[in-house]
């Protein structure tokens, strides 16, 4: 089954504090695993991305675990600041382009 | 560098009617891929062109169809409208259709009424 599952569906942390986001997926023929940051009115941005053969990546505040056999993955936002408001989405990709993703997370970060 | 435009921004129809979204890809960019983002459904694939040609494609009715021009211009079509076609319709570019970096536009807003 092509089903990326992501939990929570929002999510409320304090300034400076660290918002995570999980991520669960069945086919095993994945192998990229993008973040993606939408703000309101606007598309999905590419945040950071993963390959099954790393277990964990880290670009500045934001960072991805990946484990393998449980088939899960997750994000990390460390200190977290207001501007990180915003929709998060995981998603999956197989063969080609088609990216299957996740139902969203929606982060708000009190200042 | 601009940025992947989608065209019109936002788009009122009424049941039955068709609608064509526009969409030009980064420069230099040859493959588009089209979603629908709704909030019940979250995002979904609808298909992807590369070269003029479909490479794949999403579960969506044969209702909607899309195209690829010679300059990577791709549109898509949405042929006699239903009230659950309302959704936002994005557009993402990339180099190829083997390079993973998705670009997203800001979308085409459509209401069917």
């Amino acid at each position: 089954q092509q089903q990326v599952k992501q939990s929570p569906q929002s999510l409320i942390v304090q300034k400076g504090g660290i918002s995570i986001i999980n991520c669960a997926y069945e086919n095993t023929a994945f192998d990229y695993f993008p973040w993606y940051q939408q703000f309101p009115g606007k598309g999905p941005a590419l945040l950071i991305a993963i390959r099954p053969d790393v277990s964990e990546k880290k670009e500045g505040r934001f960072t991805i675990s990946f484990n393998k056999s449980a088939k899960q993955f997750s994000l990390h936002i460390m200190d977290s600041q207001p501007g990180d408001s915003a929709t998060y989405f995981c998603a999956a990709k197989a063969a080609g382009n088609k990216l299957t993703f996740g139902g969203g997370t929606r982060v708000l970060v009190k200042p | 560098k601009a940025g992947v435009t989608q065209t019109p921004r936002y788009l009122i129809k009424t049941r039955g009617q068709q609608v064509t979204l526009s969409c030009s890809p980064i420069s230099g960019h040859r493959s588009v891929s089209w979603y629908q983002q709704t909030p019940g459904q979250g995002l979904q694939f609808l298909f992807e062109y590369f070269s003029e040609t479909q490479r794949n494609k999403g579960n969506f009715p044969g209702r909607f169809s899309g195209r690829q021009f010679s300059n990577s211009r791709s549109e898509m079509n949405v042929s006699t409208l239903e009230l659950g076609d309302s959704a936002l319709y994005l557009c993402a570019s990339s180099l190829d259709s083997t390079n993973e970096k998705l670009f997203f536009g800001s979308g085409t807003q459509l209401s069917v009424l």
